[in-house]
């Protein structure tokens, strides 16, 4: 079972507000890094998948970078809006499984 | 495409009592897993399968079997349900076990044991 973290627990910010959050793994035998949107009542939705270190990606007003030599990966929302409060996981693979953080809840108020 | 579906979305059940959730999904994909949900304590894996016939333990197994006769379906069976296993239920699935598959949810069953 991989150790992975989220931080922080939660978060509170302002509409246009820009955020980042942070997911630590471990470094050794990495294979790739997920991360999922998480809105309540609802299931977890893929966001971003990146296997590369330096790797990064974006989607609208979200991006993520990875770096795997030290272990972490930031999720950053630029210009924050209350439509993005949700809970933002990170898992990190293994072989043939999939071990997620305990996630980031944001709270983006208007 | 449905995608991911789970059935039944609430059940209740009594201290002892057994019950199957069920999963499907058509989108021909060859792992599928299971996971619980708590609060303060994520996700945690119960039990997963790489292909039909093929199962292993996840995390927290006990208390729960499982068994995947075809592609599309994965049911996940409480043997005798205690009030610790009181928890959202989510099944999952993605195209095979490789690690940069992206895994699709289904929309979870909210199980309550008394």
């Amino acid at each position: 079972i991989l150790n992975v973290e989220q931080s922080p627990q939660s978060l509170h910010v302002q509409e246009g507000d820009s955020t980042n959050f942070t997911c630590s793994f471990p470094s050794s035998n990495f294979y790739a890094l997920h991360w999922y949107r998480w809105e309540t009542a609802k299931s977890p939705e893929a966001l971003f998948v990146m296997t590369l270190n330096g790797d990064e990606k974006k989607k609208g007003r979200i991006s993520a970078t990875l770096n795997t030599k030290e272990g972490y990966s930031y999720l950053y929302i630029k210009g924050s809006q209350p439509e993005d409060s949700a809970t933002y996981l990170c898992a990190c693979s293994g072989y043939s499984t999939l071990t997620f953080g305990k996630g980031t809840m944001l709270l983006v108020s208007p | 495409n449905a995608g991911v579906t789970q059935t039944p979305k609430f059940q209740v059940l009594k201290t002892g009592q057994s019950m199957t959730l069920q999963c499907a999904q058509d989108m021909n994909h060859e792992y599928m897993s299971w996971y619980r949900q708590d609060p303060g304590m994520g996700l945690r894996l119960i039990h997963y399968s790489v292909g039909a016939g093929i199962t292993d333990q996840g995390e927290v197994p006990n208390g729960y079997n499982v068994s995947r006769s075809t592609t599309e379906d994965f049911p996940l069976r409480l043997l005798s349900a205690a009030p610790s296993q009181t928890s959202v239920y989510f099944c999952a699935s993605r195209q095979q076990g490789f690690e940069a598959d992206t895994q699709y949810f289904g929309p979870g069953t909210r199980l309550t044991v008394l």
